[in-house]
């Protein structure tokens, strides 16, 4: 079993449609965890995080965490074609250097 | 935010010769960079931590050998691929700690560089 789990889709959804994007994961010890957005050939940039349990929302983003079931959650509202992306989760124990643990990516796109 | 730069963003080269990937921070000092690659429709896979000064720290199974990597500066480190094989054909991502940002949120990451041997 991988660390991190992520559908690799594509997931193809209209304009303006609700978006919910997943990952699982195995090591309970995970407290940080964040949502990476990257276009193609390009490098990822973050896009929410969040510590231990819990939601956060930043504009039409919201990003859930539980980790009674080690599953994190990214919606989109009112997704957008500019949305079309790869999204991957990433999730790390402890703060500072701590390494990185990446799931594979949801290529998310959003037709017009 | 932070910038990181990172050049090429694409190169092709021939099986055998070797390919230098630069990274650089931009407007802050980064004393540790982190150089990762990516296959297709695979996540990141950290392939070393690269410390200014000092030796970097390669991940289990990455060759150091052919895979080079020399922070010489605060704000440069470079990857240089020695001896290219088309197996080493992926894209490769360089990141460093953005001092705004705390905890294990505060990662930027370069443009990435697409490597093709042939």
């Amino acid at each position: 079993q991988k660390e991190v789990e992520q559908d690799p889709g594509p997931l193809s959804v209209p304009e303006g449609a609700i978006v919910s994007l997943n990952c699982t994961y195995s090591n309970s010890a995970f407290q940080y965890f964040m949502w990476y957005r990257q276009y193609s050939r390009k490098g990822p940039e973050l896009l929410m995080y969040t510590y231990s349990s819990g939601n956060k929302e930043d504009g039409r983003f919201t990003a859930q965490v539980d980790k009674s079931s080690k599953y994190i959650s990214l919606f989109i509202r009112d997704s957008q074609p500019s949305d079309s992306a790869t999204y991957l989760c990433a999730m790390s124990a402890g703060s500072g250097y701590s390494t990185l643990t990446f799931g594979k990516g949801t290529m998310l796109l959003v037709s017009p | 935010g932070a910038v990181v730069s990172q050049h090429p963003s694409w190169v092709i080269c021939k099986s055998g010769t070797s390919v230098k990937i630069e990274c650089r921070s931009l407007d802050f000092q980064a004393t540790t960079m982190f150089w990762y690659r990516q296959f297709p429709k695979q996540s990141l896979m950290l392939m070393a931590t690269s410390n200014e000064g000092s030796k970097a720290t390669y991940e289990q199974g990455v060759e150091k050998d052919k895979f080079l990597i020399n922070h010489a500066s605060l704000t440069l480190s470079t990857l240089t691929v020695t001896s290219a094989h088309p197996e080493d054909s992926s894209f490769y991502i360089c990141s460093a700690r953005d001092p705004g940002r705390g905890g294990s949120y505060g990662y930027t990451f370069g443009s990435g560089t697409r490597l093709t041997v042939v």
